[in-house]
Formats: structure tokens, C-alpha cells, sequence
């Protein structure tokens, strides 16, 4: 399968540790997005990478996370000294930057759990 | 900021009817896009289909379609010939491509049940 893949599918974790998500787009994507979706809600939009650039960033994502896409291929999410609230599913998606539309196609997600 | 409203949490549906999702949105755009994904339970966000705001004509995808309404700012999906399979959370996205931005903003959702 050449899908979007995320590792872990779930983590669960105790409130002020540091957790860390990967997300590996469909080869040839350039684009590669982080978006969280809580419980009963839609996904919200977190940051997006063209290449390694982090081109965009919400205002979602405080200091305690930061994310990398070094050299254009995979992107790491971390959070450093989790809280109760960052319990949620963690969905990343990649395009084809220049394709009509620039569809996203999603990977299944990472659950967080933050005990 | 533009915002994407879905009123309908559920919904449920024979299997072979008919069924129609709202969706509204609030933007001062012209140009933009209008997504419907179905996330199937415990499975990956998948696109339905998808609408470009300066097309008239509404989208057709096999089964699905949709009922674009520009100066109500509408945009509705129909489901025909309903199968079990249709059964998941359906969300309306919107994305607008001004000012380089690429992210889209969805709704909460509106979970179809799918009876046999």
C-alpha cells in the first residue's frame, strides 16, 4: 500500500512527557499537512510543509509543539510536556502541490491519550 | 475567517434511499474549493467529492452529488441508492487558495447511519 502512513496508529501517555508522531507521505507528495481532531469534532488545520519549508503554522500550535519534515520525506510531530488537552487524534495528510485541486489524502491518524 | 457549519450531527437512511447532507460556510472569497471526505469508523478520511466555487455546474461522482448554492453559500450532498458501506462520519471542508494558504477548514461533521 502506498498510502499515507502514521506510526504509532496510538500512544498513550502520562501529562508532562514529551511524545513524538511520525507521518510518511505518499512518495512524490511535496506537500505534507498536520491537522488534530478532537472528540465530535472536525479536524483542524495545525501546519503545512512544501518540501522541508514549514510554510504555514495555526495558531493551535503552541510552543510545546513543534514539527519537522527534514529533507522533504517524512515529518515528525512533537509535544513536549503533554496536557489533558492535547488528548485527540493526530491526522496527517500529503499532495501533490502542483496537481488540480492539490488534493489531501489522509493517513489514519495517531490517538493520543494524555493521562 | 471563514467558517464551514454542518447542523445535522446525524442522519440515518434506508439502505437504497435517498439521503441529503447539509453544509454551510461563511467566507468573503470568490475563489475557493469545496470538499465532502467520509471518514468510515476506525479508517482513514477519505474525498467524496469536490466542488471549484467559478464552476456553475454541480459535481458528480457515481452515487454522489452535490447541490452548490453560491450566493446562499450551500453546499449539499446527496447520496443515492444508499449502501451499508456509505455508513461513516461525512465532513464538509473549504479551502481557499488566497493568500498561498492550503489548509482546509472542515465542519463537525455529520455521522450517516446506513439501515438494512
Amino acid at each position: 500500500d502506498t498510502g499515507v502512513s502514521q506510526d504509532p496508529r496510538h500512544k498513550i501517555t502520562k501529562r508532562g512527557q514529551n511524545v513524538t508522531f511520525r507521518c510518511d507521505p505518499i512518495s512524490e507528495h511535496n506537500r505534507l499537512y498536520w491537522y488534530r481532531q478532537t472528540l465530535g469534532q472536525g479536524p483542524e488545520f495545525l501546519t503545512y510543509f512544501q518540501n522541508e519549508a514549514q510554510l504555514e503554522k495555526s495558531r493551535l500550535l503552541s510552543d510545546r509543539f513543534s514539527a519537522e519534515r527534514p529533507k522533504g520525506s517524512f515529518s515528525t510531530l512533537e509535544i513536549q510536556r503533554t496536557e489533558q488537552g492535547d488528548s485527540a487524534m493526530y491526522l496527517c495528510a500529503s499532495s501533490l502541490g502542483w496537481a488540480y485541486y492539490n488534493e489531501q489524502f489522509f493517513g489514519p491518524g495517531t490517538r493520543l491519550t494524555v493521562l | 475567517a471563514q467558517t464551514v457549519t454542518q447542523s445535522q450531527p446525524e442522519m440515518s437512511v434506508q439502505e437504497a434511499e435517498t439521503v441529503t447532507l447539509s453544509c454551510t460556510y461563511d467566507t468573503s472569497e470568490s475563489d475557493y474549493y469545496l470538499f465532502w471526505y467520509k471518514q468510515p469508523p476506525s479508517r482513514q478520511m477519505i474525498l467524496v467529492i469536490r466542488q471549484e466555487a467559478y464552476k456553475q455546474q454541480n459535481a458528480t461522482e457515481n452515487r454522489f452529488s452535490v447541490n452548490f448554492q453560491k450566493a446562499a453559500k450551500s453546499f449539499s450532498l446527496k447520496i443515492s441508492d444508499s449502501q451499508l458501506g456509505d455508513a461513516a462520519m461525512y465532513f464538509c471542508a473549504y479551502r481557499s487558495p488566497q493568500g498561498g494558504s492550503e489548509k482546509l477548514v472542515f465542519g463537525k461533521g455529520t455521522k450517516l447511519t446506513v439501515n438494512p
